[in-house]
């Protein structure tokens, strides 16, 4: 099963609330990253939890902050978005085995929209 | 820092026609390269991956070709069918010890088949 889902599908919220996004992979990886996508551009790295600590995190906004409860899930919080934060948010995971190719399965998203 | 580009944006072939998907990287030192597919609104789906020690890889009717010495990845797609018709991206994988593979995406290809 190389199956990784994300929920909700679709988000819509104010810029005073606080919501949430959840991951979650059962494929024993170790390794799971956040994207944000906009509309006709490619996907950007925001975050990258490794072992379950956060280990790469691209200079993202503190209205964005990323959780990882275990290692089969992810959570990205939300609070105080802006209008340009609304996009496709894209949810990966890889192995980190020195003898694997390290390939990231994606999620199918959750397009959120900041009202 | 790693910088991936795919031209043209956008490809119009007619059903039959073989695809030739081209992406090109500034950075040799490149860990693997990573294809996807992707249907609007949707999320990303992995097509294929070359490592870095790789010339190609075949699945079906794809193959994707590597030769970082002129820093450049081909995706060819046979026989090409209406139900091809996405966009394709390219990403280059750039490892970071204790933190996953970071992948650097393309703009993609955006690819029409007609019937």
């Amino acid at each position: 099963d190389t199956e990784v889902t994300q929920t909700p599908k679709h988000l819509v919220m104010g810029m005073t609330n606080k919501k949430s996004l959840k991951c979650e992979q059962h494929m024993g990886h170790r390794a799971m990253y956040w994207y944000k996508q906009k509309a006709k551009k490619p996907p950007e790295l925001m975050f990258v939890y490794s072992y379950e600590k956060l280990s790469i995190n691209e200079s993202v906004p503190s209205r964005f902050s990323p959780e990882c409860p275990n290692s089969s899930l992810l959570n990205l919080h939300l609070h105080a978005l802006q209008p340009e934060d609304s996009a496709l948010y894209l949810c990966a995971s890889s192995t980190l085995l020195a003898v694997s190719s390290y390939e990231q399965y994606f999620g199918p998203g959750t397009r959120l929209t900041v009202t | 820092k790693q910088e991936v580009t795919q031209i043209p944006a956008a490809l119009s072939v007619p059903e039959g026609e073989n695809l030739v998907l081209n992406c090109s990287f500034t950075d040799s030192a490149i860990y693997n390269l990573q294809w996807f597919r992707q249907d609007p609104g949707k999320g990303l789906t992995s097509l294929l991956l070359i490592q870095s020690s790789q010339r190609e890889q075949t699945s079906g009717r794809l193959n994707a070709s590597l030769d970082k010495s002129s820093g450049r990845s081909t995706l060819y797609i046979a026989a090409s069918q209406p139900g091809d018709s996405a966009t394709y991206l390219c990403a280059g994988g750039g490892w970071v010890k204790a933190a996953g593979n970071k992948l650097t995406f393309g703009g993609g290809t955006r690819v029409l088949v007609k019937p």
